[in-house]
């Protein structure tokens, strides 16, 4: 079964500073890899996704993530957070056999001033 | 930007007692899911509807639950007999083709008495 597993549950971090967070799938196959973000006491919203060609994806807000297939991985990362990116943000994998998003358990970021 | 619109937004619901929750997917989308989120725990797939009919469930998809989009608008998600344990944030999420990113509504929170 397809396995999704971020590393860290919960980051704090200083305005400004950079974050990376970690996310590593299990799957033999292709996957279609996702973040999103979840904001307090909203819904999930999409940051951005690898489908197919360059490993390196732009998103929305500054972020980006990198796929490594060798070590099944999609970490995504900021350069310079902002109080405002303070949120549960999620890794997600799409598999076309399965035709459902697999989540991580997520990673809460705080953004500390 | 058109968005996924969910009602209620939260509902209160005395357990044995039936619950349907609805879903307004943007009128584009062909695919279209439903994923809870229990309090503290990921996200995680229930089914996913295709063509008029389910196309993918989970094994906590039982016959409890059922799903329908009688007039190709509402997609709903109906709970025959609540169980405590059905009390979580049920996000709803419609697509494109099957890779294509999904869009999520805000949730609507269902608490079981």
């Amino acid at each position: 079964a397809q396995s999704v597993t971020q590393l860290d549950s919960q980051v704090p971090v200083f305005e400004e500073a950079p974050v990376e967070l970690r996310c590593n799938y299990s799957s033999s196959v292709s996957v279609y890899l996702f973040w999103y973000v979840q904001y307090p006491n909203q819904g999930l919203q999409l940051l951005l996704k690898y489908l197919s060609g360059s490993t390196l994806v732009k998103g929305i807000n500054g972020f980006e993530a990198e796929f490594n297939k060798s070590q099944t991985s999609f970490h995504l990362r900021k350069p310079s957070v902002h109080i405002s990116d303070t949120a549960e943000y999620f890794c997600a994998v799409y598999k076309a056999a399965g035709n459902k998003l697999t989540f991580g358990g997520g990673t809460r970021v705080l953004v500390k001033p | 930007e058109p968005e996924v619109t969910q009602t209620p937004s939260h509902q209160v619901t005395q357990m044995g007692q039936e619950v349907i929750l609805r879903c307004v997917p943007i009128s584009n989308h062909l695919y279209f899911y439903w994923y809870r989120q229990i309090l503290g725990q990921k996200v995680e797939f229930l089914v996913s509807f295709y063509n008029n009919e389910i196309s993918e469930k989970s094994e906590i998809f039982d016959d409890q639950f059922s799903v329908e989009r009688p007039d190709g608008s509402n997609f709903t998600l109906k709970i025959r007999s609540t169980k405590l344990e059905d009390s979580a944030m049920y996000f709803c999420a419609g697509g494109g083709a099957g890779n294509q990113p999904q869009h999520f509504g805000d949730g609507t929170r269902l608490s079981i008495l």
